[in-house]
């Protein structure tokens, strides 16, 4: 069975400083990835997905994510955290790989906090 | 364009009583999902939607929980009788019927808690 695992709960980074956000997957035959965030008060946000290609994956807020397959990773990252990223990210992955009935399967949630 | 929008964005009831949810999905939109997050935890599929037809309905918990979707537009889940353990926030998620790098749209979630 498809899944996904972030291992960090939280993770806490200065403005203006690198952040990463951990993902692995697991998943039989090709893995279609995504990342997704949560800002208080609001629904989940689709920010950038995995299906084919580049290896380094752009998305929305500067974000972006690097798919290793010999590490079975999916991390999210940021050149330069702004306290605005401050949110609940998921990973995601898709269970099926050849059908858009599939559903999408999300990992437990990592909380980014961004202090000034 | 609307995105999906549910109702209420929250809700307390007491244990035993009945809750239903509502889901609008984007217009157009054939697929349509519920996801449930209990604190803490992932967010977990519960079923899928393709039109009126129930797609998936694996991830539901039990049979206190009822989802429909008439005519393929809005959708509702329905808990009754509800338990403490119902409690968590109830995401619905629409998409288009494409491939496997469509995009899901998901709404605000509802906070459903019961006392």
């Amino acid at each position: 069975a498809q899944s996904v695992a972030q291992p960090e709960d939280q993770v806490n980074v200065a403005e203006g400083n690198p952040l990463t956000v951990k993902c692995t997957y697991s998943v039989s035959g090709n893995p279609y990835l995504f990342w997704y965030v949560q800002y208080p008060n609001r629904g989940l946000q689709f920010l950038l997905k995995y299906i084919t290609g580049d290896n380094l994956v752009k998305g929305s807020y500067g974000f972006e994510a690097e798919f290793n397959k010999s590490q079975t990773s999916f991390h999210l990252k940021k050149p330069s955290a702004l306290v605005s990223d401050s949110a609940l990210y998921f990973c995601a992955v898709r269970d099926k790989a050849y059908s858009s009935a599939s559903k999408i399967i999300f990992g437990s949630g990592t909380r980014l906090s961004i202090r000034p | 364009e609307a995105g999906v929008t549910q109702f209420p964005s929250h809700s307390v009831i007491e244990k035993g009583q009945t809750v239903t949810l509502r889901c609008d999905p984007i217009s157009g939109h054939d697929n349509l999902y519920w996801y449930r997050r209990v604190m803490g935890k992932e967010i977990k599929f519960l079923l899928h939607f393709v039109k009126e037809s129930k797609q998936d309905e694996s991830g539901m918990p039990n049979n206190r929980f009822l989802a429909e979707r008439t005519g393929g537009t809005y959708s509702t889940l329905k808990v009754q009788p509800a338990e403490l353990e119902d409690s968590g926030v109830y995401f619905c998620a629409s998409s288009t019927l494409g491939g496997v790098d469509t995009e899901a749209f998901f709404g605000q979630g509802t906070r459903l808690t019961v006392v």
